[in-house]
């Protein structure tokens, strides 16, 4: 299975600074990623697909980049509800993998 | 609204069986493949299985293979998990999600229920 490791595990910020999370795959996969918000209690929440492109009714302050083995997302600008754990899966393969989480706290 | 809803979850004893249902409303579900994702206590999702939309095309994670099958009746817009032979480390959330965007191979899960819990315990 190809492995999906995901960096810092956690980060402490203050509202308006911008985040940055990295994600790194075992192979390459282009561009075939994915990341996901997921609050407590709840089911994670699909963000952005094909490493870039946002989904529909996601803010313009999350934006994701890379291909081959390492990505990013990046929060432009952090706001209190932004608070969550963020993972990253690839899909290249018939068996996705998920990152092990990034829990972005606000300071 | 598109929405998915897990039941079955539970408490069930090592080596017992157990069948999870998903039902799907306010999409077409025969268009969609759709997968099984599960979650154990502080830990990331993992991918458990998935099949095509006319139930043909089955994958599984290498843990769970052997053991759990997954089946899906578009009639009743319902997607099943039986898992048999449960181990400890089964013990998780277990959520249905649609296939969204792909590569040809998998996709993202654009989609996702509400998750049912299943506890494996003696």
């Amino acid at each position: 299975d190809i492995q999906m490791t995901q960096s810092p595990s956690t980060l402490s910020a203050s509202v308006g600074d911008r985040v940055t999370i990295s994600c790194r795959a075992s192979e390459s996969i282009s561009s075939w990623l994915a990341w996901y918000q997921q609050k407590p209690g709840k089911a994670p929440k699909f963000l952005i697909y094909e490493a870039s492109t946002l989904e529909k009714g996601v803010s313009s302050r999350f934006s994701g980049s890379g291909s081959g083995t390492e990505f990013t997302l990046t929060i432009s600008s952090l706001q209190p509800d932004d608070s969550a754990t963020y993972y990253c899966q690839q899909y290249n393969s018939y068996s996705p993998t998920f990152g092990q989480g990034t829990t972005v706290e606000i300071k | 609204q598109m929405q998915l809803v897990e039941s079955g979850g539970g408490v069930v004893q090592p080596g017992r069986s157990l069948t999870l249902a998903c039902v799907a409303s306010g999409f077409m579900f025969t268009n969609s493949p759709m997968h099984w994702v599960r979650q154990a206590p502080g830990k990331g999702p993992e991918w458990v299985a998935g099949l095509g939309n006319d139930g043909r095309d089955k994958h599984y994670a290498d843990s769970v293979k052997g053991r759990f099958t997954v089946s899906r009746d578009n009639s009743k817009k319902t997607m099943y998990l039986q898992m048999n032979n449960l181990r400890i480390e089964d013990m998780a959330i277990y959520y249905c999600a649609r296939e969204g965007y792909g590569s040809g191979r998998c996709g993202v899960f654009d989609i996702w229920g509400q998750g049912t819990v299943v506890t494996v315990s003696s």
